[in-house]
C-alpha cells in the first residue's frame, strides 16, 4: 500500500520569509514523487517532480524539493515567499511501474503568506 | 500540444437529480484517463481510471459511474445525486507517471 502524509494542515509565513512544507511517504520501493499547487477555484498545477538522480529537484517559481530515502520524505522549500504563493500544496506519490499509475495525494497544506 | 477540457465549469444541482460531467483530451492518443474528487477543504481521491476505450475501473464507490465512449472522452455520471457528491471533480490523463489535470468542475448539490 502507498500513502502520503502532510503533517501540517495550515502554514502561515510572512512575505519574504523562507518556507518548508513537509511531506512523508510510505511505499515499498522508491516512488515517483510530485508537488502540486492549487490556487483558489482552480485545478492542479505541477510544481516539480522526482524520479531518480539528484535528490534536490528544482521546480517552477523558485520552488525546490529534497528527496530523502532514509527519512521517506520529500519536503518542499522556497527561500523567499511572495503573497502570490498563497495556495494549497499537495504532495503526491506514484509507483515506478505498471500500466495503471495510481497517483496518491496527501491531505494538502494550506499556505497563507502575510504581508 | 496536449489539452484537457472539462465541462461544465460549475453546476448547482438538486438532490436526486442526474449528473453528467465531461472531459476531452486533445493531442494525445490512447491516454490513461482518471477522475478525481475533492471534497471541500479535502484531499483528492481517485474515483475511476481508464486505460482504453470502453474499459473503466472503479477505485472508490461513491454511487457514481464513468464511461469512456471515445479514446479522447471520459464521462462521469449518476442518475441520482446525493448531498455528499458536492465537491470539485478533476479529470486527468497520464503518460509514464506524468499527470496533467483539467481545470475542474465545481459541483454543489442542494
Amino acid at each position: 500500500a502507498q500513502s502520503v502524509t502532510q503533517p501540517d494542515a495550515r502554514v502561515t509565513v510572512s512575505e519574504g520569509a523562507s518556507l518548508q512544507l513537509r511531506c512523508k511517504y510510505s511505499y515499498s520501493a522508491t516512488p515517483y514523487l510530485f508537488w502540486y499547487v492549487q490556487y483558489p477555484r482552480q485545478g492542479l498545477q505541477l510544481l516539480l517532480k522526482y524520479y531518480s538522480g539528484d535528490p534536490v529537484v528544482q521546480g517552477v517559481n523558485s520552488f525546490e524539493a529534497e528527496f530523502s530515502k532514509s527519512n521517506s520524505s520529500f519536503h518542499l522549500q522556497k527561500a523567499s515567499v511572495h503573497w502570490s504563493d498563497s495556495a494549497v500544496y499537495f504532495c503526491a506519490l506514484s509507483p515506478l511501474s505498471g500500466s495503471f499509475n495510481k497517483l496518491t495525494f496527501g491531505a494538502g497544506t494550506r499556505l497563507a503568506v502575510c504581508p | 500540444a496536449q489539452t484537457i477540457h472539462q465541462w461544465p465549469v460549475a453546476e448547482i444541482k438538486a438532490v436526486g437529480s442526474p449528473l453528467s460531467l465531461g472531459c476531452t483530451i486533445k493531442g494525445k492518443s490512447s491516454p490513461n484517463l482518471y477522475w478525481y474528487w475533492q471534497a471541500t477543504g479535502g484531499t483528492l481521491q481517485q474515483l475511476f481510471y481508464s486505460i482504453t476505450v470502453g474499459q473503466v475501473e472503479s477505485v472508490v464507490q461513491l454511487n457514481l459511474s464513468a464511461s469512456r465512449p471515445k479514446d479522447d472522452q471520459f464521462i462521469l455520471s449518476t442518475e441520482k445525486l446525493l448531498l455528499s457528491h458536492s465537491g470539485f471533480y478533476l479529470c486527468a490523463w497520464s503518460l509514464n507517471s506524468d499527470y496533467t489535470f483539467g481545470s475542474g468542475t465545481r459541483l454543489l448539490v442542494i
